[in-house]
């Protein structure tokens, strides 16, 4: 079974500082894992995706993320905070052999502190 | 291209009332996805299509909530009768998985956004 944790439900940076936003996940096969952003009112966009290739994975407004197998790990950074990236950010595993269901994360809200 | 479309964006109804939403996926994708988003959680799948089949269903509350996508492109689910717990933003997303693509990423909707009471 499939499922992802996401530590930190809230998380608050300020402008300019590193962003880390946290996400663990549990696999019975090798995952695809994505990370997705939501802004108030709207629906979720693709921030980035691993689907076993390089195991850094840049992604859209300057985010990355690694996967690190050894730690079941699939953290998402960007190295300078900017206003505009305060949202709620998603992590989720993905069940490529049977269907490509999604498993999402609770999710984590990140304030950007001017 | 143009994005999965969702009507409406907004809907408020009494608890035992009954109510559709209306999903229109990227011209091209397979596969249809439905999920329940309740506040303060992540978005959790209802039902799955691929063109107009049922992939997976197991979480959808089949004694109220039920969906079809009879042409195999837009959808509806409905709920019936809706309960205070419903209450939710519903998000239909697609994916050209079953097209003969493996993009394994999934298109969202801006998500209906219900509200019961």
């Amino acid at each position: 079974a499939q499922s992802v944790t996401q530590l930190g439900s809230h998380v608050s940076v300020s402008e300019g500082a590193l962003v880390l936003l946290r996400c663990n996940y549990s696999s019975s096969v090798p995952p695809y894992l994505f990370w997705y952003v939501q802004y108030p009112n709207q629906g979720l966009q693709l921030l980035l995706k691993y689907t076993s290739a390089a195991t850094l994975v840049k992604g859209i407004n300057g985010f990355e993320a690694e996967f690190k197998k050894s730690e079941t790990s699939f953290h998402l950074t960007k190295p300078s905070a900017h206003m505009s990236d305060a949202a709620e950010y998603f992590c989720a595993v993905s069940d490529r052999y049977t269907g490509n269901q999604f498993y999402f994360g609770t999710g984590t809200s990140l304030t950007v502190i001017p | 291209e143009a994005g999965v479309a969702q009507s409406p964006r907004y809907k408020i109804i009494e608890k035992r009332q009954s109510v559709a939403f209306w999903c229109n996926p990227i011209s091209g994708h397979a596969t249809l996805y439905w999920y329940q988003q309740i506040l303060g959680q992540g978005p959790k799948l209802l039902i799955q299509f691929q063109n107009n089949g049922v992939v997976d269903d197991s979480q959808l509350p089949k004694d109220r909530f039920s969906a079809e996508r009879l042409k195999g492109v837009d959808s509806t689910l409905k709920i019936q009768p809706a309960k205070l717990e419903d209450s939710a933003v519903y998000l239909c997303a697609s994916s050209l998985e079953g097209s003969g693509a493996l993009t394994y990423e999934q298109y969202f909707g801006p998500g209906t956004r219900l509200t019961v009471t």
